[in-house]
């Protein structure tokens, strides 16, 4: 089974900054699979981008995920208040998350 | 506008079964895929099984292979995990998920989860 690892665990980072979160998976994989969600405290996840690079309906455009092969990359481009979250990379089972705090 | 709406979680000793149920509405249930998800305290998310829209074609993690049961109604617009011989690291919130595009496990709609707690 493919194994996705997610780097750095922590990210600390100042509103309107920019923030570069990485998921290399073990093996080369399609990156038609290869999503990316957010979670808040006490929430669901949400979708945030699919297939690598497609941002999913009503995410707004500072999010953007690229990369192929083993290795890719969501981009936030400034950070908002409400971007301070935990994200998940997947591609069937999920990488371990990154959490994104306030400096 | 879609819902997913889980039931069926709460409190079960080490070693016993507990069903949980998600009833879902706002789209046309018999065409999507549909998997469960769970989360442990504190902890990252986890796949745990998925069915194709049909109910002929399903899918489990190691860890609930031969101890879990996923099935569906479209009649009744239902998705169900059947959970037995229930451990310790089986405790978790388990969100009912809809797939994106079918066969994929990208999720676009989550429910709001029913917690899962194993414990004598």
């Amino acid at each position: 089974e493919i194994v996705l690892t997610q780097s750095p665990g922590t990210l600390s980072l100042s509103p309107g900054e920019r923030a570069t979160l990485s998921c290399r998976a073990s093996q080369s994989v399609s990156s038609s699979y290869l999503a990316w969600y957010q979670q808040k405290p006490g929430q669901a996840p949400r979708l945030l981008i699919y297939g690598a690079s497609s941002r999913a309906t009503g995410i707004p455009d500072r999010f953007s995920g690229s990369g192929s092969g083993t290795d890719f990359t969501l981009t936030i481009s400034r950070l908002e208040p409400e971007d301070f979250a935990v994200y998940y990379c997947q591609l069937g089972t999920f990488g371990q998350g990154t959490k994104v705090e306030i400096k | 506008q879609v819902q997913l709406v889980e039931s069926g979680g709460g409190l079960v000793k080490p070693g016993g079964s507990l069903r949980l149920s998600c009833a879902a509405s706002g789209f046309t249930f018999s065409d999507y895929y549909m998997s469960w998800i769970r989360q442990a305290p504190g902890k990252g998310l986890e796949w745990v099984s998925y069915i194709s829209s049909s109910g002929s074609t399903i899918y489990y993690a190691d860890s609930v292979k031969g101890r879990f049961t996923i099935s569906r109604d479209n009649a009744k617009n239902s998705l169900y995990l059947q959970m037995n011989s229930l451990r310790a690291e089986d405790t978790a919130v388990y969100y009912c998920a809809r797939d994106l595009i079918t066969g994929t496990r990208v999720v676009d709609y989550w429910g709001q989860g029913t917690l899962v707690t194993v414990s004598s």
